[in-house]
C-alpha cells in the first residue's frame, strides 16, 4: 500500500522569503500523480499544484514549484516570495495511475504547517 | 471557489442521531468522492461514486452509507453517532475517474457530535 510523509509538522518563514515543505512517498507504481493542497483556516482545501510522475520537468505555478525527485521518492514543494495569504496547512497526497475502480483516491500525508512572519 | 457545494457548513447533533450531508459536483463533473478530516487520523477517504454508481470504498463505517443521485449530486448519510464521529467532512468531484483527473474539493461540512 502506498504511504505519504510530511516529517515537518511546522515550519516558518519571513515575509518575502523562501520556504520548502518536505514529502516523501512510498510506492511500488512506476507511474502516479502527486499533489499539493493548501488549507488555509477557513479549512477550504485548494489544489496548489500537480506533478504527473512520468513528466520529468518540475510542475511549476507562479510562486509555487516542486522538485520532484522520482528515485528518491520525494517530493517537495518550494514557495517563494511569501505572503502572508500563503500560511496554511499544506498537505501532500498521492493518486495511483492505474485504471483501477480502487486507485483514484487520494492517500495524504499528515500536514504541515506554515506560519508566515511578517 | 472550485464549484463544488456542499450542505449544511455547519451541524451539531447528538450521539446517536442520524444526519445526512450533502454535496452538488462541478459542473460536468461525474464522479464524486467523500473524506473525513479528523484531528486523530488526519484525511481519509470513505467512498467514490460516478455518474450514480459506487466505486470504490475507503475506511468507511458501516453506520455510514452514501448515494448518488440522476441529478449528480451526493449524500453522504451517517448514523447511530458516536462522538468520535466528529470531523469534517469532504466532497471532491472530477469529470471522471480517470488517470489525469484532479480532483476538487468543496467547502467541507464541520460535525460536532455532543
Amino acid at each position: 500500500a502506498q504511504t505519504v510523509t510530511q516529517s515537518q509538522p511546522e515550519m516558518s518563514v519571513q515575509e518575502a522569503e523562501t520556504v520548502t515543505l518536505s514529502c516523501t512517498y512510498d510506492t511500488s507504481e512506476s507511474d502516479y500523480y502527486l499533489f499539493w493542497y493548501k488549507q488555509p483556516p477557513s479549512r477550504q482545501m485548494i489544489l496548489v499544484i500537480r506533478q504527473e510522475a512520468y513528466k520529468q520537468q518540475n510542475a511549476t505555478e507562479n510562486r509555487f514549484s516542486v522538485n520532484f525527485q522520482k528515485a528518491a521518492k520525494s517530493f517537495s514543494l518550494k514557495i517563494s516570495d511569501s505572503q502572508l495569504g500563503d500560511a496554511a496547512m499544506y498537505f501532500c497526497a498521492y493518486r495511483s495511475s492505474e485504471i483501477m475502480d480502487s486507485n483514484y483516491q487520494l492517500i495524504w500525508g499528515a500536514g504541515t504547517k506554515l506560519i508566515i512572519k511578517p | 471557489d472550485s464549484g463544488v457545494t456542499q450542505t449544511p457548513k455547519h451541524l451539531i447533533t447528538a450521539t446517536g442521531q442520524r444526519v445526512t450531508l450533502r454535496c452538488s459536483p462541478r459542473s460536468g463533473d461525474l464522479s464524486v468522492y467523500w473524506y473525513q478530516q479528523s484531528l486523530d487520523q488526519g484525511l481519509q477517504f470513505l467512498i467514490q461514486y460516478y455518474n450514480g454508481e459506487e466505486r470504490a470504498k475507503g475506511n468507511i463505517l458501516e453506520r455510514f452509507s452514501a448515494q448518488q443521485f440522476p441529478d449528480l449530486h451526493s449524500e453522504l448519510n451517517l448514523s447511530s453517532l458516536e462522538l468520535g464521529d466528529s470531523a469534517l467532512y469532504f466532497c471532491a468531484s472530477s469529470v471522471a475517474p480517470l488517470t489525469q483527473e484532479t480532483q476538487y474539493f468543496g467547502p467541507g461540512t464541520r460535525l460536532l457530535v455532543l
